[in-house]
């Protein structure tokens, strides 16, 4: 049973063109989203987050929003530029025991950021 | 510093083999966590340590086995592995509920090859 579901496996974009990332969850007891970027050989580099309460968060070139109703979040990503080329991860918090937080990732979805 | 460290980079063991994974953070955060991760999949959860206690087991097999000796360190100790464990072993770590959004901070990954 796949609680967070990345439908798209790839996306391609032309540099300077925005990047648009999608992720659908099942579980209402997620209360944080969050996007995780990752290369090759290295570990999760986290992007930026959201709390189930809002409908959206800015940083910089990246912003997610959230439709807490459709239980869908985007990430969107202006301009694209070629560094971003990478494996991006929607990941869905929730409390677990311990008071540690337990992270339920995405697929991921390969984006190419075309020169 | 938002760094996690892992050693090795690289380990490549016999099935008779026992060796030990290292995860270190200096970031003052009470939870840490064990990952498999597999090839062109998400990251999957096995372990999670919070205030020093293993607070979730996600069923792993016994020849996986955590220790966190003190707050900054985490281990995994690995005894009679299979091929099917050949894998990327990250370690993460993250502040606790009520501390934020708890985002996890991943290390490099150890790249685990059983042969």
């Amino acid at each position: 049973d796949q609680q967070v579901k990345q439908n798209s496996p790839s996306l391609s974009v032309q540099e300077g063109r925005i990047s648009i990332l999608n992720c659908d969850y099942t579980n209402s007891m997620f209360d944080y989203f969050l996007w995780y970027k990752k290369y090759p050989a290295e570990g999760p580099t986290f992007l930026i987050s959201i709390s189930s309460i809002k409908d959206k968060n800015e940083d910089g070139r990246f912003t997610v929003f959230l439709n807490k109703s459709a239980k869908h979040l985007s990430l969107h990503i202006v301009p694209s530029q070629p560094g971003d080329s990478a494996v991006y991860f929607c990941a869905a918090s929730r409390i677990s025991s311990g008071s540690a937080r337990q992270l339920t990732f995405g697929s991921g979805t390969q984006l190419t950021v075309l020169p | 510093d938002t760094e996690v460290t892992q050693t090795p980079k690289h380990l490549v063991m016999g099935m008779t083999n026992k060796k030990s994974l290292k995860c270190e953070q200096h970031m003052g955060h009470r939870a840490m966590y064990w990952y498999k991760q597999k090839a062109k999949k998400p990251p999957e959860l096995m372990f999670v340590y919070s205030y020093e206690k293993l607070s979730i087991n996600e069923s792993v097999p016994s020849r996986f086995s955590p220790e966190c000796p003190n707050s900054s360190l985490l281990n995994l100790h690995l005894h009679a592995l299979q091929p099917e464990d050949s894998a990327l072993y990250l370690c993460a770590s993250s502040q606790l509920f009520g501390q934020g959004v708890g985002e996890q901070y991943f290390g490099p990954g150890t790249r685990l090859t059983v042969t």
